[in-house]
């Protein structure tokens, strides 16, 4: 099946610190989402990008979609302690399959230290 | 704000029994998936259903596994006979068309002993 690699695989932080963590695919996906679990939770959707080199922003939140289609990165600026999550990386279903078919990469574990 | 939910939140069960986990989509949605997340590992994409019938299943969903939507509300998993692996966090989730994103429910911990 198609494989997401996303890293890091965490990351231990200072409050008010950037992030960065970064996905990528040997496929082209048409579409890639970010999500956000916190503990006791399913994912919530934070940012959704559908076109090649695509940048869009959520708040302290910012997301690209690489030109090649291979990969995606979540930035998060000015981490507060309530960043503190797993962060996935996926795909949606592409070429007339359900959007909710989701395929996730392995996540990143933020810590953020006040 | 509109939100799906899942119950119980947390079902215990002993290996070789059959359970169910309930789900209650968003109302206005018509498609339905369910979710596997073994613990400390990556959510994992089960079945996808619309217009009463299952449109996708991934490999896990085998015999074991069956999906149903009884009645105008309600949508659920059943696993007929339960194996130590089956225990995860299970998530349901739901969409208003194919095209639109999926809102997950807070999940059922499974744990099979």
């Amino acid at each position: 099946g198609q494989q997401l690699n996303q890293s890091p695989q965490s990351m231990f932080i200072q409050e008010g610190e950037d992030v960065s963590m970064n996905c990528t695919s040997s496929s082209i996906f048409n579409t890639w989402l970010w999500y956000k679990q916190e503990p006791g939770e399913g994912p919530v959707l934070l940012i959704a990008l559908y076109k090649a080199g695509e940048l869009t922003s959520n708040g302290r939140l910012t997301a690209q979609f690489g030109i090649t289609r291979k990969d995606s990165f979540l930035n998060i600026s000015a981490s507060i302690p309530s960043d503190v999550g797993i962060y996935f990386c996926a795909r949606s279903g592409d070429g007339g399959t359900s959007y909710g078919k989701l395929t996730f990469g392995q996540g990143t574990i933020l810590t953020v230290h006040p | 704000e509109p939100e799906v939910t899942q119950t119980p939140s947390h079902q215990v069960t002993q290996m070789g029994q059959e359970v169910i986990l309930r789900c209650v989509p968003i109302s206005n949605h018509l498609y339905f998936y369910w979710y596997r997340q073994i613990l400390g590992q990556k959510v994992e994409f089960l079945v996808s259903f619309y217009n009463n019938e299952i449109s996708e299943k991934s490999e896990i969903f085998d015999d074991q596994f069956s999906v149903e939507r009884p009645d105008g509300s309600n949508f659920t998993l059943k696993i007929r006979s339960t194996k130590l692996e089956d225990s995860a966090m299970y998530f349901c989730a739901s969409s208003e068309a194919w095209y639109t994103e999926a809102f997950f429910g807070q999940g059922t911990r499974l744990t099979v002993v």
